[in-house]
């Protein structure tokens, strides 16, 4: 079946850094991917939408200069976080929809995921 | 806006117990509706959807009867296992266009002992 492939699976940096999280559609080509963010215990927050060939759609309340996304090929977004923080600690996941059914109702399949922890 | 409300968690049950998470959605029109469930340190997985009303999704003994008259999708399953161990989240799908997006529940943590 389809699958989305996201690494690294973990990642530890320090206060300042930058970190690259790659998310791989692997038998499939995602026009769209999403991006979301999991805080410990609770749901999943969208982001952002990543569309290929053009700008990222951000949520409210998501900062686009801190959070850059690239979609720039059909099987391939990036999620940077920039100037990391201990706040941005987080579980990240990236989903994408398989093209075929393509519409709401198919299902989104999802990476598994990188905890990000900013010391 | 679309909105998906879940039974707080956690559930505690022993093994070859009764399992029911219950949600509800609000929502225009008709929605698809899903169960994902995520394993502990992993990406969510799809478990089931249904895509219209009286639609009952199942997969690995869970079932979910899309109900629109009480706009629920409650989860079930008959005899739970230690390895259901998860957390569970309802979802909804709406067409808004070629991006759609998926709107989550906080989820529901299910706890299996033996």
């Amino acid at each position: 079946g389809a699958v989305v492939s996201q690494h690294p699976s973990w990642v530890i940096c320090k206060s300042g850094t930058s970190v690259k999280i790659e998310c791989r559609s692997l038998d499939f080509q995602a026009t769209t991917m999403f991006w979301y963010r999991q805080f410990p215990k609770q749901s999943l927050m969208l982001m952002a939408t990543s569309n290929e060939g053009s700008k990222a759609t951000y949520e409210q309340g998501v900062e686009k200069d801190k959070f850059l996304i690239n979609h720039a090929s059909l099987t391939l977004s990036t999620l940077t976080v920039t100037s990391a923080h201990p706040e941005d600690s987080s579980f990240y996941i990236c989903s994408a929809r398989h093209p075929r059914g393509g519409s709401y109702n198919s299902p989104l399949h999802f990476g598994n995921g990188t905890r990000l922890t900013v010391t | 806006g679309n909105s998906v409300t879940q039974m707080e968690g956690p559930v505690t049950l022993s093994e070859e117990a009764f399992l029911t998470i219950n949600c509800t959605y609000t929502a225009t029109g008709y929605p698809s509706l899903f169960w994902y469930v995520q394993y502990p340190g992993e990406g969510l997985q799809l478990l089931l959807k249904a895509t219209k009303a009286d639609d009952k999704g199942s997969n690995k003994g869970f079932e979910a009867t899309y109900r629109k008259e009480t706009t629920s999708f409650h989860l079930e399953k008959g005899s739970v296992q230690v390895s259901d161990s998860a957390v569970y989240f309802c979802a909804l799908s709406k067409d808004t266009g070629t991006a759609s997006k998926l709107t989550f529940g906080t989820g529901t943590r299910l706890q299996v002992t033996l």
